[in-house]
């Protein structure tokens, strides 16, 4: 079977640093992708993994271990606007939908 | 490029009709597309695989003669939610294979009342 697991809930303030984490099974894998969602909005590409190892984009950062089937999503000098669910999705099979883990609501505070 | 264009954004019906919802490619070709439905605060859950001039795979769980999907033209399909029920209230999605990556619609929140 398939299964995503990230964690539900986060929280942390303003300015600092959070790490998502997500761990996979899946039949197959051909990369990994995070999405940023807000309530009622369609899902915002953040990243996009199929190596083993850390790809870097301004203050949002992904790191991927093929072997471990873990990945981790890296925020860094969080800003309020950052609240929102943030998803890990995997590509099985090649062509594929993508499927989804649960999200984990990040609320962020000052 | 690779725009989803997902119509309409919100829809509020009554109780045992039809609701249909558009998902159109813009500026590529989209042999399969993908359809999501989401309730509120859980995550996306693939509902069925669209695929151009065949029959839709749907997942285990989803009715295929409540949720009938066609996909007529490589930048066209839709989702039409038949005798919709307050249950199948929820935010509808689709998604398609672009060019370099997986592109989503905008959604459409639909509300039976």
């Amino acid at each position: 079977g398939q299964n995503i697991d990230q964690p539900t809930e986060m929280t942390a303030t303003e300015g600092a640093i959070v790490q998502i984490n997500c761990t996979y099974q899946t039949s197959g894998f051909n990369g990994l992708f995070w999405y940023q969602q807000h309530a009622g909005e369609a899902p915002t590409f953040l990243s996009y993994n199929v190596l083993d190892g850390l790809e870097e984009k301004g203050r949002f950062s992904s790191f991927l271990s093929r072997s471990k089937g873990y990945s981790y999503l890296l925020l860094k000098e969080l800003q309020m606007k950052d609240s929102a669910s943030y998803l890990c999705a995997v590509i099985g099979q090649a062509g594929t939908a993508l499927i989804f883990g649960k999200g984990t609501t990040l609320s962020v505070s000052s | 490029g690779a725009v989803v264009s997902q119509h309409p954004s919100r829809v509020i019906c009554k109780s045992g009709t039809s609701v249909k919802i558009e998902c159109r490619s813009l500026d590529f070709q989209a042999t399969t597309m993908f359809w999501y439905r989401q309730f509120p605060k859980q995550s996306l859950m693939l509902m069925a695989t669209s695929n151009e001039g065949s029959k839709a795979t749907y997942e285990q769980g989803v009715e295929k003669d409540k949720f009938l999907i066609n996909h007529a033209s490589l930048t066209l399909s839709t989702l039409t939610v038949t005798s919709a029920h307050p249950e199948d209230s929820s935010f509808y999605i689709c998604s398609a294979i672009g060019v370099e990556s997986y592109t989503f619609g905008s959604g459409t929140r639909l509300t039976v009342v």
